[in-house]
């Protein structure tokens, strides 16, 4: 069964290192989708991505924050200057954009900043 | 602001009863309803979604959904020691933008399931 794959599965980098986590979407997906947990909370939205732009972000996603589809099959996520509030679980998600749109979710990136 | 919210827990159920999970809603406009589940430490996965006023089953799975009420429930029949997990509410926003919305997520529920 197809499923989305994240790399690495944990980043460790210092406060003011940029840092990238990448995602590979369900290959036939329209809509790609970045997700966040810190620790003992809830899973927050970052951002959505079609047609190789922006759909929607949310309000954590600041300046700090961009995403890319640098080729057919890769979904990046840059974080520019870690601070060590971005410490959390990153998950990938993707969507084929049909019925209910439903979302299936990555194994998740474990960042750690210090 | 949209909220989804749900009770922590944790919820214990002895084996091979049904657990009843609730998730409530504030966004009237809310349209659609996913169930996930999470492991710890694991990512969430999609059990089931709802969009309709009633019933949905699936295997030993029932959503059920009163926009009414604002209510959203999920049962787990024959519960199992592998049904052990966080089960997760969420919605996308009111005013649908299709593929686009990001989901908004309850705390969820830390579900027992007692051999």
């Amino acid at each position: 069964e197809p499923e989305v794959t994240q790399t690495p599965s944990h980043q460790v980098t210092q406060m003011g290192q940029e840092v990238i986590l990448r995602c590979v979407p369900i290959s036939n997906h329209l809509y790609f989708y970045w997700y966040r947990q810190i620790l003992g909370q809830k899973v927050e939205f970052l951002v959505s991505f079609y047609n190789n732009e922006i759909s929607e972000k949310s309000e954590i996603f600041d300046d700090q924050f961009s995403v890319e589809r640098p080729d057919g099959s890769n979904f990046t996520l840059k974080i520019r200057s870690t601070k060590l509030e971005d410490s959390a679980m990153y998950f990938c998600a993707s969507s084929d954009g049909q019925g209910a749109y439903e979302q299936y979710f990555g194994p998740g990136t474990r960042l750690t900043v210090t | 602001q949209k909220e989804v919210e749900q009770n922590s827990g944790p919820l214990s159920v002895p084996e091979g009863a049904i657990a009843s999970l609730n998730c409530t809603y504030s966004d009237r406009g809310s349209q659609s309803f996913f169930w996930y589940r999470q492991y710890s430490g694991k990512s969430p996965e999609l059990i089931m979604f709802i969009y309709s006023n009633g019933d949905k089953e699936d295997g030993r799975f029932t959503a059920q959904l009163n926009k009414a009420s604002q209510y959203v429930s999920l049962l787990i029949r024959d519960s199992q020691p592998s049904d052990s997990a966080t089960y997760l509410c969420a919605s996308p926003p009111g005013a649908p933008g299709g593929g686009a919305d990001g989901l908004t997520f309850g705390k969820g529920t830390h579900l027992i399931i007692q051999p």
